[in-house]
């Protein structure tokens, strides 16, 4: 049971480039999340998914698009990256019944 | 708007000491609360769950507990040691489907 894993660790893009990060959770939790930190900001919630095929959006979604095609992978994908996505990513879920939320280990993103 | 703010932002106390962190939100209807230990670099760890029914629960000398009618949750830690450095964060869930709300946390040094 590895819990909530998220590819890449790291990474390093240039202004203008796209990626996809991933999130995966082996607990068939309904609820997955995306948030970014950054220093003096704390934790914002960029989108979420409460199941399968639907995703909503958190409080700093611009620049971003998520997509929940299976129920245990989440990804993030940045379009056209920006210096101001320079942050740590973290993906997270939690069951159906609402119960503790599980964090994933984060990614950290640097643009150029 | 729920919001959740945390008091201090940084705290500094000598090893053994006894200390509490607080909490507060502005909604008091919230479906539970959770607290997270977050050490530098890393991922957030789920350290307490309290459901909204709840007023307390305690996990060795964490102790963390719930006032919704004054918008308040505080942590308790007992005899502080200098493994329990680390930022720690409280989340607040307004019901079980909907996202989850962060405070900025507080920074807690314990000098050795």
């Amino acid at each position: 049971n590895a819990g909530v894993t998220q590819t890449p660790k790291f990474r390093v893009l240039k202004t203008g480039q796209s990626m996809t990060l991933l999130c995966a959770q082996d607990m068939n939790h309904e609820y997955m999340y995306w948030y970014r930190q950054d220093p003096g900001m704390g934790l914002r919630l960029i989108h979420y998914s409460v199941g399968e095929g639907t995703t909503a959006k958190g409080e700093v979604p611009d620049g971003y698009n998520v997509s929940r095609l299976k129920k245990q992978n989440f990804l993030l994908g940045l379009e056209s990256a920006a210096p101001s996505q320079t942050s740590v990513y973290f993906c997270a879920s939690r069951d159906y019944l609402g119960t503790e939320q599980y964090f994933g280990p984060g990614t950290r993103l640097t643009v150029t | 708007k729920q919001e959740v703010t945390q008091i201090p932002a940084a705290l500094s106390v000598p090893e053994g000491e006894n200390l509490v962190l607080n909490c507060s939100f502005t909604d008091s209807a919230i479906y539970n609360l959770q607290w997270f230990r977050q050490d530098p670099g890393k991922g957030l760890t789920s350290l307490l769950l309290i459901q909204s029914s709840q007023r307390e629960q305690t996990s060795g000398r964490l102790n963390a507990s719930l006032d919704k009618s004054s918008g308040r949750s505080t942590l308790y830690i007992a005899a502080s040691q200098p493994g329990d450095s680390a930022t720690y964060l409280c989340a607040v869930y307004k019901n079980r489907d909907d996202k989850i709300i962060f405070g900025k946390g507080t920074r807690l040094h314990i000098l050795p």
